[in-house]
């Protein structure tokens, strides 16, 4: 089956620092990704789609300035936390849309720690 | 707006028992219904949908029938195995999101099967 990666897996930073995540998709062409977060024991919550070549949707409440994301490629998309701070401290998960089939392909996840 | 509801977990259970994890959904209009299923250390898979009413998925001895009547999508398997051992989410996209396919989960729920 189709297969998305992140990398990192999992980062540490200090408050006032960014971070980048990146989402790629390894054997398909992916023009949309999704960005979720997730808390501990809570759902998975959307917090923007990412489409090639033009600029994300976020979802209402979360703010663009902080989560950066861009879509270069049709392969990849990268989430950057701007400025983080503990609260931003989460599990951050891509997932690509394979448009022959609508269906989603997720990525394990990054586990970011803001100290 | 469109929203999961998932029985409370954690569910432990012994290896060949019944297992019935309960997932209820709001939505307007005919959404589409999915299982996923996480299994430690990797990303989300999808487990099976249904994209209509009385639409039944299956995959791997797991069932779970599209009830519009009852707003449900109960996710049903006759004989558990170890290795069902996974986190559960239901989902639903919303047909009015078109070809990006927005996904709504629910929280989850953790199955721990003993040997």
């Amino acid at each position: 089956g189709a297969v998305v990666s992140q990398h990192p897996s999992w980062v540490i930073c200090k408050s006032g620092t960014s971070v980048k995540i990146e989402c790629r998709s390894l054997d398909f062409q992916a023009t949309t990704m999704f960005w979720y977060r997730q808390f501990p024991k809570q759902s998975l919550m959307l917090m923007a789609t990412s489409n090639e070549g033009s600029k994300a949707t976020y979802e209402q409440g979360v703010e663009k300035d902080k989560f950066l994301i861009n879509h270069a490629s049709l392969t990849l998309s990268t989430l950057t936390v701007t400025s983080a701070h503990p609260e931003d401290s989460s599990f951050y998960i891509c997932s690509a849309l394979d448009r022959s089939t609508y269906e989603q392909y997720f990525g394990p996840g990054t586990r970011l720690t803001v100290t | 707006g469109d929203s999961v509801t998932q029985m409370e977990g954690p569910v432990t259970l012994s290896e060949e028992a019944f297992l019935t994890i309960n997932c209820t959904y709001t939505a307007t209009g005919y959404p589409s219904l999915f299982w996923y299923v996480q299994y430690p250390g990797e990303g989300l898979q999808l487990l099976l949908k249904a994209t209509k009413a009385d639409d039944k998925g299956s995959n791997k001895g797991f069932e779970a029938t599209y009830r519009k009547e009852t707003t449900s999508f109960h996710l049903e398997k006759g004989s558990v195995q170890v290795s069902d051992s996974a986190v559960y989410f239901c989902a639903l996209s919303d047909p009015n999101t078109g070809a990006n396919s927005k996904l709504t989960f629910g929280k989850g729920i953790t199955l721990s099967v003993r040997p």
